[in-house]
């Protein structure tokens, strides 16, 4: 959907282990987003980006950190991953100029942390 | 602390009913307010509103903004099944960060 593609789609992985996730876009937004989503609480803001190496934190962004060294990557990582990191992770992208278009977003990657 | 509250939580109608369903905002600086569809996945986009009193149609769905009640609803006629999905309102605020602030949207059941 609106040149979005996240990987992986699913994964299961072990508290303590590092894990890393991939926004790819072929639109050439200059925005991207990182939101997590779980009950109870909607669609949360982790992290976003408004340019290559331009990074910036939202509302839920301890223990994740993201990098964009190209236009169309944005990558999140949970430097070590926790229970409470248990989640669907949904990117999103935005056009710049001459005013941002509505997120649209990735299908969403279903993490588990056991 | 910004906060967007949708109403009701959830909802189950049948085919053909009406529904609407309600969005109010407490926010610093309001620029638009959005809805979307989410289905199994992605949320997808529906309408942006940023003037207050006009309404946005497509199809069976219409939504509209009243700034002055710092709310909007989104109204959806003569229900289909293909219109069960959780139904998302957000707010894009103004300024520092930029960042939609979304609600717990509302849930709707469509029975046949």
């Amino acid at each position: 959907d609106a040149g979005i593609t996240q990987s992986p789609r699913h994964k299961v992985t072990e508290t303590g282990t590092p894990v890393t996730l991939r926004c790819h876009q072929t639109e050439n937004h200059r925005y991207m987003y990182w939101y997590r989503q779980d009950p109870g609480h909607g669609l949360r803001l982790i992290h976003y980006s408004y340019g290559v190496k331009d990074t910036d934190k939202g509302e839920v962004s301890d223990g994740y950190s993201v990098s964009r060294s190209k236009t169309e990557d944005f990558l999140l990582t949970l430097e070590s991953a926790t229970s409470s990191q248990t989640s669907v992770y949904f990117c999103a992208i935005s056009s710049g100029l001459p005013r941002r278009s509505p997120l649209h977003f990735g299908n969403g990657t279903r993490l588990t942390v056991t | 602390e910004d906060k967007v509250v949708q109403s009701p939580l959830s909802l189950v109608v049948h085919e053909g009913d009406t529904v609407t369903l309600n969005c109010s905002y407490e926010v610093t600086n309001f620029r638009s307010l959005l809805w979307y569809k989410q289905e199994k996945k992605a949320p997808t986009f529906l309408f942006m509103l940023t003037s207050s009193g006009i309404e946005k149609k497509s199809g069976r769905l219409s939504s509209i903004l009243d700034k002055k009640e710092l709310s909007s609803i989104l109204n959806i006629t003569a229900t289909q099944t293909g219109d069960s999905a959780i139904y998302l309102c957000a707010v894009e605020v103004q300024g520092g960060s930029e960042k939609l602030v979304f609600g717990k949207g509302t849930k709707l059941t469509v029975n046949p």
